[in-house]
């Protein structure tokens, strides 16, 4: 099975601050990578697929790049609604695998 | 977008089976069913077919778990068996992906998730 490691796995930030999460995947998966947010309770959420591309409806202030095995993730100027879990997930294979996840919190 | 409706959680004994169910805004053309344990990370267990009932099973859960559709109500089902505590998770639905190969996409629809307690 494909590895993917997240870091960090947590991070404090502040409304309007940029921040990075990287993801690396334990072999070769071209640009196969996607991200979710996940808040308390609720389900997961797509963000980003193939890499780069935004999902319908996310704000254009979420980005991400990469390719073959390191991937991050940028939230440009944080808002309230961001504090959340992120996690990266390959879909180069199966079964499909996600990081360990990334929490977000308020500094 | 397709909306993913799960059924309620459930409350089992050891040893025992759960039925998880994923009603569909629309026609499925495939699901995806994950867990995530409390305070863990997500974890992929299998894909069905919505038209022709294709299964691709995760290895760890081969033998253990069986995923259904039918069609006429846009119902997904997975049934998982010979449940233990470590089986305790919220169970969610998604949708998107092709269940083999690569696929540029994600689970772009999820369900609510259903909790599974597994205890004595």
């Amino acid at each position: 099975d494909i590895q993917m490691t997240q870091s960090p796995s947590s991070l404090h930030a502040s409304v309007g601050d940029s921040v990075t999460i990287t993801c690396r995947a334990s072999q070769y998966i071209n640009n196969y990578l996607n991200w979710y947010q996940q808040r308390p309770g609720k389900a997961p959420k797509l963000l980003i697929y193939a890499a780069s591309s935004i999902h319908t409806g996310v704000p254009s202030r979420f980005s991400g790049g990469g390719s073959r095995t390191d991937f991050y993730l940028t939230i440009s100027s944080l808002q309230p609604e961001d504090f959340a879990t992120y996690y990266c997930q390959q879909s180069y294979e199966t079964p499909r695998t996600f990081g360990g996840g990334t929490k977000v919190e308020i500094k | 977008q397709v909306q993913l409706v799960q059924s309620g959680g459930e409350v089992k004994k050891p040893g025992a089976s759960v039925k998880v169910s994923c009603k569909a805004s629309g026609s499925i053309s495939g699901i995806s069913w994950l867990r995530q344990a409390p305070g863990q990370g997500l974890e992929w267990m299998g894909w069905i077919s919505g038209p022709n009932g294709k299964t691709n099973y995760a290895q760890k859960f081969q033998g253990r778990v069986t995923m259904t559709t039918d069609t006429s109500t846009s119902t997904a089902y997975m049934d998982l068996r010979s449940l233990r505590s470590d089986d305790t998770a919220t169970y969610y639905c998604a949708r998107g992906d092709y269940g083999s190969g690569s696929y540029y996409g994600g689970f772009d629809s999820w369900g609510q998730g259903t909790l599974v307690t597994v205890s004595s």
